[in-house]
């Protein structure tokens, strides 16, 4: 079947750390890979993506590769802000059938 | 463009009674689909539809149902509400030929009594 595991959280962090989420998936065909981010009340905001093996997506500092060999997408930042606290979701998609799987999210906390 | 609009923002329903969730998209996109969003389960697909039409069933679909007449707008219908059914949900759009970028509503947090 399809599916995205991510790392559990809550994940704190102060301010300036490196951050790492975990992202692992399992794909009958040959998926596109996203980061969606989720601000406190609000949908879900596309932050990153990558459609092939080793392409890198980027954006706010946030980088993930697509990494085939060992069916990951880890999520880094270099320094977090606090801003960048919210719930992290991982997701592949299969264009052939329309459909989109979520991981289960990670909460990320930065402290000042 | 007001994007992806889902209304109500927040409902609580006793068990057995009905409702729809709408969801409105001024986007023209061709794909659209309903999402549950519980604790520790991330979003999971409950229905999505390809165009005015055409609907599918996702990942939970027991328990609700659509439909699309028109393409911007895709209610979801409740038919006879169950305590399990306590969630946010979440309508997204996007265009459907390539499965770009999905949008996503602001959501509508429902509680079952």
């Amino acid at each position: 079947g399809n599916s995205v595991t991510q790392m559990e959280g809550p994940v704190t962090l102060s301010e300036e750390a490196f951050l790492t989420i975990n992202c692992t998936y399992t794909a009958t065909g040959y998926p596109s890979l996203f980061w969606y981010v989720q601000y406190p009340g609000e949908g879900l905001q596309l932050l990153l993506k990558a459609t092939k093996a080793d392409d890198k997506g980027s954006n706010k500092g946030f980088e993930a590769t697509y990494r085939k060999e060992t069916t990951s997408f880890h999520l880094e930042k270099g320094s977090v802000q606090v801003s960048d606290s919210a719930v992290y979701f991982c997701a592949l998609a299969l264009y052939n059938f329309n459909k989109f799987y979520f991981g289960s999210g990670t909460k990320l906390n930065v402290k000042p | 463009n007001a994007g992806v609009t889902q209304t109500p923002k927040f409902q609580v329903l006793k068990t057995g009674q009905s409702m729809t969730l709408q969801c409105a998209q001024d986007m023209n996109h061709e794909y659209m689909s309903w999402y549950r969003q519980d604790p520790g389960m991330g979003l999971r697909l409950i229905h999505y539809s390809v165009g005015a039409g055409i609907t599918d069933q996702g990942e939970v679909p027991n328990g609700y149902n659509v439909s699309r007449s028109t393409t911007e707008d895709f209610p979801l219908r409740l038919l006879s509400a169950a305590p399990s059914q306590t969630s946010v949900y979440f309508c997204a759009s996007s265009y459907s030929d390539n499965m770009e970028t999905q949008y996503f509503g602001p959501g509508t947090r429902l509680l079952v009594l």
